[in-house]
């Protein structure tokens, strides 16, 4: 299993320019999510989705978009690059079962500089 | 915002030293985890702790969750570089986890 995986590694965007991060796992995992990871501000979630289809806000969503078509799939989206979000992005997936038993699994990250 | 404080920010220490980190919050989770994380790469997940009082051991690594589950510890007994990384506490209420700030540790042989 490649566990999750996330491209790209690295990107650098103009102001006003838009992207997708891309994130993939192969666990057949039902829970996905994704944070941001500022220096000294430890990860804030920005989106998570509990399934295929459906998806819900974290604590930071202004400025992103989300999806989730496959149980294998959640590509986070940026419309309009802003330098508030140069950041390091992580994707995560994970198999609830209830309190306490979830494990999430982190992709490598996706080091993201808008200029 | 469920804003969880790790103290210290930074910890530099002798291998061999005892330390301990601590997780603090005003919010009562329903359970609450650590994570190692080192450059370059994501989280992994050493340990998750359910229940107030809880107290686990991973070999050196000591987890204690508080009574009220508002707050957490880690005491690594006999620290060896190979603990060297980032620390992340992390409360998990509903389907949403809430980091704290993280402990940077350095072991210095």
């Amino acid at each position: 299993n490649a566990g999750v995986t996330q491209t790209p590694k690295f990107r650098i965007l103009k102001i006003g320019q838009s992207m997708t991060l891309q994130c993939t796992q192969d666990m057949n995992h039902n829970y996905m999510y994704w944070y941001r990871q500022d220096p000294g501000m430890g990860l804030k979630l920005i989106y998570y989705s509990v399934g295929a289809g459906i998806t819900d806000k974290g604590e930071v969503p202004n400025g992103y978009n989300v999806s989730r078509s496959t149980t294998e799939d959640f590509p986070l989206r940026l419309e309009l690059a802003a330098p508030s979000q140069t950041s390091v992005y992580f994707c995560a997936s994970s198999y609830w079962m209830g309190r306490g038993t979830d494990t999430q699994y982190f992709g490598p990250g996706t080091r993201l500089t808008v200029l | 915002t469920q804003l969880l404080e790790q103290s210290p920010q930074f910890l530099s220490i002798q291998e061999g030293e005892n330390l301990t980190v601590y997780c603090n919050s005003s919010s009562v989770f329903s359970s609450l985890q650590w994570y190692r994380q080192e450059p370059g790469e994501g989280p992994v997940l050493l340990v998750t702790v359910v229940t107030g009082g809880e107290v686990k051991k991973l070999k050196r690594l000591t987890f204690q969750f508080g009574d009220a589950r508002k707050d957490s510890s880690l005491h690594i007994t006999a620290a060896q570089p190979g603990d060297t990384g980032l620390y992340l506490c992390a409360g998990e209420n509903g389907n949403q986890f809430y980091f704290g700030t993280g402990t940077s540790l350095t072991v210095i042989p």
